[in-house]
């Protein structure tokens, strides 16, 4: 079975500060892939980011950074310099990478981020 | 290109009706998922259809049921409503049945039920 852990649930911060979400997986699949989905107030998943189990070279793309260490099974995302707009629910998420139920999005529950200004 | 589109967007029902909603994917993509967010959760999977067959369930009971037509929009219907199902229902499309292209998300049908 798949599990996927946020143990943060709400981070509230200043405009321009740097916020880490936290994310700790589990799975028995020895390939997978790792998400990060936004959920602004209208409902809608927004994709951020993708990674696959084999490849753990962190990057960094824009503002977002995330830092995947299979190790420990977590998959942590790096907001540097945030804006209001980022005010959001982030949901981590995991699937297999094979077909039919092996590759449904197991989803943590959410991390409310507000940015203050 | 339009997204992935729901309808309704809001839904009231009374217990024990039924419902459908209705989703259309991207154009081009194959395969649609449906999942549930209960407010405060993540969203939990429910079907996924590629080529109009059920590829994968998720564990919800027969009440559930879905269907993907030849121009690949599906419908998920609801029967026997209770005040737990309650939720915002989202749609994701996709090129393939593996992850390997990545989900888009529709804005979702919030379906209440009293």
């Amino acid at each position: 079975a798949q599990k996927v852990t946020q143990a943060q649930t709400e981070i509230s911060v200043v405009e321009k500060e740097d916020v880490t979400l936290d994310c700790v997986y589990e799975t028995r699949d020895t390939t997978y892939y790792l998400f990060w989905y936004k959920q602004p107030p209208s409902g809608e998943l927004v994709f951020l980011i993708r990674r696959n189990s084999f490849d753990e070279q962190n990057e960094i793309s824009g503002r977002y950074s995330w830092n995947f260490q299979k190790s420990t099974s977590s998959f942590n995302f790096t907001i540097t310099a945030s804006q209001v707009v980022d005010s959001a629910v982030y949901f981590c998420a995991l699937s297999g990478m094979n077909s039919g139920a092996n590759s449904k999005l197991t989803f943590g529950k959410g991390i409310t981020l507000s940015v203050r200004p | 290109d339009a997204g992935v589109t729901q309808s309704p967007t809001h839904l009231i029902k009374t217990r024990g009706q039924h419902v459908t909603l209705r989703c259309s994917p991207i154009s081009g993509h194959k395969s649609v998922s449906w999942y549930q967010q209960v407010l405060g959760q993540g969203p939990q999977f429910i079907f996924q259809y590629y080529e109009k067959e059920e590829r994968g369930r998720g564990n919800f009971p027969d009440r559930f049921s879905a269907r993907q037509f030849p121009n690949y929009s599906s419908e998920l219907n609801v029967n026997a409503l209770l005040l737990g199902d309650s939720a915002l229902y989202l749609c994701a499309s996709s090129l393939a049945r593996t992850t390997y292209y990545g989900y888009t998300f529709g804005s979702g049908t919030r379906l209440t039920v009293v």
